[in-house]
């Protein structure tokens, strides 16, 4: 069972902005970076955001990622069809010394 | 271009042990970060298994019960998972990670970076 919590769906239209909560606690999120990762069917993770805000090289600038207090938010703006998979959260938690990924989004194009 | 290729047996008995290799190409794993494996069970979320740093400093989740151990091998450039007394909840696919940590302490608070930057493409392993 994950410490952080994510809605299990989301959708929207082409186009439309979308927004994936991460909720967890202070000795996670509160306290730590969260990352983000992006799924696409059949295939690995693949890392979409680092320390709450920063994008690897590659990942466009309509994804974006803050974190306020013990939750995280990642957002897409102009949704696209390759944009639907599952999206996952993660930080590291200070209390069990490990890594732990939130329960994970599905991103549905309408 | 750091790559990472998983191996292993697709098929492990109940009770038999599980043990998977990542081979490293395009980075030397003895020239930092942490490395280390994920999984996850047909249908669901992702699973943090453990990691390790040259050898010494590892992390490992509890919820295996200790029946994880995960090593490095920097004379082939690759790293191993060996899993336990795998049943079939240890059914899963099964990734390496190249893994980033960091830690500071600003005014006496500690905060953890941590994140996976590099994935293999995975393994399927059923127990059956």
């Amino acid at each position: 069972q994950s410490v952080l919590t994510q809605p299990p769906s989301v959708s929207a239209a082409p186009g439309q902005k979308v927004t994936i909560s991460c909720s967890g606690g202070s000795s996670n999120i509160g306290n730590n970076y969260v990352s983000w990762y992006q799924q696409l069917p059949e295939t690995a993770p693949k890392l979409l955001i680092y320390d709450n805000n920063q994008r690897p090289s590659g990942i466009p600038d309509r994804f974006s990622g803050s974190k306020s207090g013990t939750s995280a938010t990642l957002d897409f703006t102009g949704l696209q069809t390759g944009d639907e998979a599952d999206y996952y959260c993660g930080t590291w938690d200070s209390s069990l010394s490990i890594f732990v990924f939130g329960t994970g989004t599905k991103v549905t194009v309408l | 271009q750091v790559q990472l290729q998983e191996s292993g047996p697709g098929l492990v008995k109940p009770s038999e042990t599980l043990s998977l290799t990542c081979g490293v190409s395009g980075y030397s794993i003895s020239s930092g970060y942490y490395w280390g494996w994920i999984r996850q069970p047909p249908g669901k979320g992702l699973e943090w298994i453990g990691s390790i740093y040259d050898r010494r400093d590892s992390f490992h989740n509890p919820s295996l019960k200790s029946r994880a151990a995960i090593s490095v091998d920097t004379s082939k450039n690759e790293l191993s998972l060996r899993l336990s007394s795998v049943t079939a909840a240890d059914t899963a696919v099964y990734y390496c990670a190249r893994q980033f940590m960091r830690h500071q302490i600003i005014r006496r608070v500690s905060y953890y970076s941590y994140y996976m930057d590099v994935w293999g493409k995975g393994t399927t392993v059923n127990v059956s």
